[in-house]
């Protein structure tokens, strides 16, 4: 899988939206970025996922860069409940491995 | 409420004890697996079923055994061989083999 970069750490005020970006230069043509997050003592939670297509559902938008390089997932209004550690991973559809990095510390302050 | 449920929330082993954790679910997903979650590190995959009667070893299996008895459960044992068992314990399930994954809210176990 390849590997990808992630801030450490970012604040979001309650109410906007909160843009997180990563970084996966040497993605794959047949790799996905998914992205998971979780809330502190919990099991992590699906986000979405996509290919090369932007992608939307009622938690988030993914938008993935033309050379897909980079993507970034939006949250389009920040809730408390929203601060968790957020995870970008890629991976090859059907793949065995499930590779949780470091991820991003999101806190959504009000 | 549908989803993967996973009890008790918290566990207390003692030394030599074999415990076992829960985990069902109720969204008709043919796969289930078994992580394990360190503080720092992410997670390693214990034991996965394909489908119900059928199981194989993740990469640390060692000290561990599962059953798939049936398609809504899939409960974990932690023997006495593990020997460092304190951990965030996970299961998920996919509707097939390494599609996408949905975990259930994990059991922390802890050794007295």
């Amino acid at each position: 899988d390849a590997k990808t970069t992630q801030p450490t750490s970012m604040d979001c005020a309650e109410g906007r939206a909160a843009n997180l970006p990563c970084n996966h230069s040497t993605i794959s043509g047949n790799e996905y970025v998914y992205w998971y997050r979780q809330i502190h003592s919990q099991g992590p939670q699906y986000i979405i996922h996509g290919l090369k297509n932007n992608e939307t559902n009622e938690m988030a938008s993914l938008i993935i860069t033309e050379d897909r390089k980079s993507s970034t997932l939006i949250l389009p209004h920040a809730t408390l409940r929203d601060t968790a550690v957020y995870y970008c991973i890629v991976r090859v559809d059907n793949d065995y491995k499930l590779s949780f990095g470091a991820g991003t510390t999101v806190t959504v302050r009000a | 409420d549908g989803g993967i449920t996973q009890s008790p929330k918290y566990l207390f082993r003692k030394e030599g004890q074999n415990v076992t954790l829960s985990c069902e679910q109720n969204l008709n997903h043919d796969a289930m697996y078994w992580y394990r979650q360190d503080p720092g590190q992410g997670l390693r995959l214990i034991y996965y079923s394909q489908i119900v009667n059928d199981f194989q070893k993740g990469d640390i299996a060692e000290g561990y055994s599962v059953s798939r008895e049936k398609k809504e459960s899939f409960p974990l044992t932690v023997t006495s061989a593990q020997k460092n068992p304190t951990a965030f314990y996970l299961c998920a399930g996919s509707v097939r083999i390494w599609e996408t994954q949905y975990f259930g809210p994990g059991t922390r176990l802890l050794v007295l």
